[in-house]
């Protein structure tokens, strides 16, 4: 069992190159979640999809998109890096729609510098 | 005011001490408040959550809240090396979001 996995787990762009962060989950989850976490700042959502087919802002949208594929996957893609998203990524899922008290399941990670 | 806040820098403890971390919130009316650890280089998981006044213990960790003060810790007893990590506090405020404080790092000193 997999799990939430993540792809890539390292990636060097530059600056305005675009780039998409893939993130597959096999545990039949409704909610997905894209997080980013700087230091000194904590993790802090991107955007999330409560559902299949339905995705919806976070705190810190601005630069990023996202596709809610399938059930199972969900992408964040750059369309023109900035140094101001040089950020790890984390995907997440957890079974119900929308915010609940359900612990969240990560994936790895992602290490994106933009240079 | 940010919605969590973790404001300790990194606590060093002795192995077999407590180590004790604080998180506030500004939204009076959340209802569900978590602790995720996270070792250097990995992801969050959960290891807390508490949703009534009082402690809550599961094993040698003991998560305490208080809505009044607004504030939820996380005591951990007899520190062991593998607890050294950064420790998330995580709190559903009530507009239906989930938001992290920055964390604090836990070094446990063998």
């Amino acid at each position: 069992n997999a799990g939430v996995t993540q792809t890539p787990k390292f990636q060097v762009l530059k600056t305005g190159q675009s780039m998409t962060l893939q993130c597959a989950q096999d545990m039949n989850h409704n909610s997905m979640y894209w997080y980013r976490q700087d230091p000194g700042m904590g993790l802090r959502l991107i955007y999330y999809s409560a559902s299949e087919g339905t995705t919806d802002k976070g705190e810190v949208p601005n630069g990023y998109n996202v596709s809610r594929l399938n059930k199972r996957e969900f992408s964040l893609r750059l369309e023109s890096a900035a140094p101001s998203q040089t950020s790890v990524y984390f995907c997440a899922s957890n079974h119900s729609p929308g915010i609940t008290n359900e612990k969240l399941f990560f994936g790895s990670g992602t290490q994106l510098s933009v240079l | 005011q940010k919605e969590v806040e973790q404001n300790s820098g990194p606590l060093s403890v002795p192995e077999g001490a407590i180590a004790s971390l604080n998180c506030t919130y500004s939204d009076r009316v959340s209802q569900s408040f978590f602790w995720y650890r996270q070792y250097s280089g990995k992801s969050p998981e959960l290891i807390m959550s508490i949703y009534s006044n009082g402690d809550k213990e599961d094993g040698r960790f003991t998560a305490q809240l208080n809505k009044a003060s607004q504030y939820v810790s996380l005591l951990i007893r007899d520190s062991q090396p593998s607890d050294s990590a950064t420790y998330l506090c995580a709190v559903i405020s009530g507009n239906n979001r989930l938001a992290f404080g920055k964390g604090n790092q836990v070094v446990v000193i063998p």
